[in-house]
């Protein structure tokens, strides 16, 4: 069975543009999160969503979004990108409807670099 | 809200001893907990988990945590640590009836031989 899929990998962008992030979840996964990873702020949750609504929402600004589609793939875009953004992007999947067990899959990230 | 405390940023030990990485929470709500592991260039990894039961909770590779409420403490432990467990360790904890995981900071366990 397949892991959490996250493409790119890595990508390099300058400040000023947008990134669109990708995340395929787990087959059979509904339940989509994305969180941030940076040497200053550690682990930062983003959103969440489950059959493309978003049930939750991090404390972001509104260049950060993201959206989920029929098949359960979800993405990310951050817009007028800054430094700041320069950060690991980990996507996590859920496999069941339960939020009081379903355990969390993480993909490998997409590491994002703006300069 | 919910917090996390990892007291050690770094915690060196050599190969074959035990170890020991705390973690204190604080949540006014029933909080689910766990411990991942961040291996480089990857993603996180889930070691274990506390839900409901036992406070003695057994994970992967060995490892093991006790979850203690009067102390809202949940410390991750092996009793001999590899040269592979070089990593990154995070501890989460979970609201009940939400999926949000807030982690701690980390802490870096360094094995050396």
């Amino acid at each position: 069975k397949a892991g959490v899929t996250q493409t790119p990998r890595y990508l390099i962008k300058t400040r000023g543009q947008q990134v669109t992030l990708s995340c395929s979840p787990i087959s059979g996964h509904r339940s989509v999160s994305w969180y941030q990873q940076t040497p200053g702020q550690g682990l930062q949750f983003l959103f969440e969503y489950f059959s493309e609504t978003q049930r939750n929402k991090g404390n972001f600004p509104g260049r950060f979004s993201g959206r989920q589609f029929s098949n359960s793939r979800s993405e990310m875009n951050v817009s007028t990108l800054e430094l700041g953004d320069s950060a690991l992007y980990l996507c996590a999947s859920s496999p069941t409807t339960d939020l009081n067990t379903g355990e969390l899959f993480f993909g490998e990230g997409s590491r994002l670099t703006v300069l | 809200a919910q917090s996390v405390t990892q007291l050690d940023s770094q915690v060196p030990v050599f190969e074959e001893a035990p170890v020991e990485l705390r973690c204190n929470y604080s949540s006014s709500v029933s909080v689910y907990l766990f411990w991942y592991v961040q291996y480089p260039n990857q993603g996180l990894q889930l070691l274990l988990k506390y839900l409901s039961g036992s406070t003695l909770v057994k994970g992967i590779n060995g490892f093991e945590a006790e979850f203690n409420k009067s102390q809202t403490s949940f410390h991750l432990r092996k009793p001999s640590v590899h040269i592979s467990d070089t990593a990154e360790y995070f501890c989460a904890v979970r609201r009940t009836g939400f999926q949000k995981l807030v982690f701690g900071t980390g802490t870096r366990l360094l094995v050396s031989p």
